[in-house]
């Protein structure tokens, strides 16, 4: 079935530092791949996506990359803040509507 | 407010009882899902509705009985669970990408 393998499950890095959060999908024909963050206690939101016709989106002090031959992409995130604290989670989706997610990565942001 | 609403956010119950879990969208999107959220299994795909029709079934036991009734409601109903269905049920709809998460309700399995 379709999975997705996310690494690292945890990672702190100092404020001001940069992250990267790395996934790798399964299904070739999947064509849109998005990370969302939680918050504690909160739901998931999409911080960011990226369509399977596009190798890089950015967004202010986000940015995605896709490499669809390798099956790869990453979730990288700059000059990080306190607040960006939260667990990531990257997805795929295969077929019509289905999202799968990855297992989540947990960030501290440490001040 | 992402439009998602979920009832009850919280519910404890028996092994023996019958309950169910309301989601409600009110931002015309055509899929609805349920996801299980749990510490060993984050995020999983439980089930996905597309203008009423499941167009995906996880695996999932027959102890979950998803119910969508039109592309604006759906439930879980929930019956004979097992203290291991103890986790965080987060409803979700999409129109063609983003997904719209519900508050979630938390369910305990004594």
């Amino acid at each position: 079935g379709e999975n997705v393998e996310q690494h690292p499950s945890t990672l702190s890095v100092q404020e001001g530092d940069s992250a990267v959060i790395k996934c790798t999908y399964s299904d070739s024909a999947s064509n849109y791949f998005p990370w969302y963050k939680q918050e504690l206690g909160k739901r998931p939101q999409l911080i960011i996506d990226i369509r399977s016709n596009v190798g890089e989106k950015k967004d202010q002090r986000i940015a995605v990359t896709l490499n669809k031959t390798a099956k790869h992409f990453s979730l990288h995130i700059t000059e990080t803040q306190p607040e960006d604290s939260a667990v990531y989670f990257c997805a795929f989706r295969t077929g019509y509507q289905k999202v799968t997610f990855g297992i989540g990565t947990k960030l501290q942001v440490i001040p | 407010e992402t439009g998602v609403t979920q009832t009850p956010r919280h519910l404890v119950m028996g092994m023996t009882n019958k309950k169910s879990l309301k989601c409600e969208q009110h931002l015309g999107h055509n899929a609805m899902y349920w996801y299980k959220q749990s510490a060993k299994k984050p995020l999983e795909l439980m089930f996905v509705y597309n203008f009423k029709e499941q167009t995906e079934n996880n695996s999932v036991p027959s102890r979950f009985s998803p119910e969508c009734p039109n592309s604006s409601h759906l439930f879980l109903h929930l019956h004979t669970l097992q203290p291991e269905d103890s986790a965080l049920y987060l409803c979700a709809s999409s129109q063609s990408g983003e997904l719209f998460f519900g508050e979630g309700s938390r369910l305990t399995v004594l």
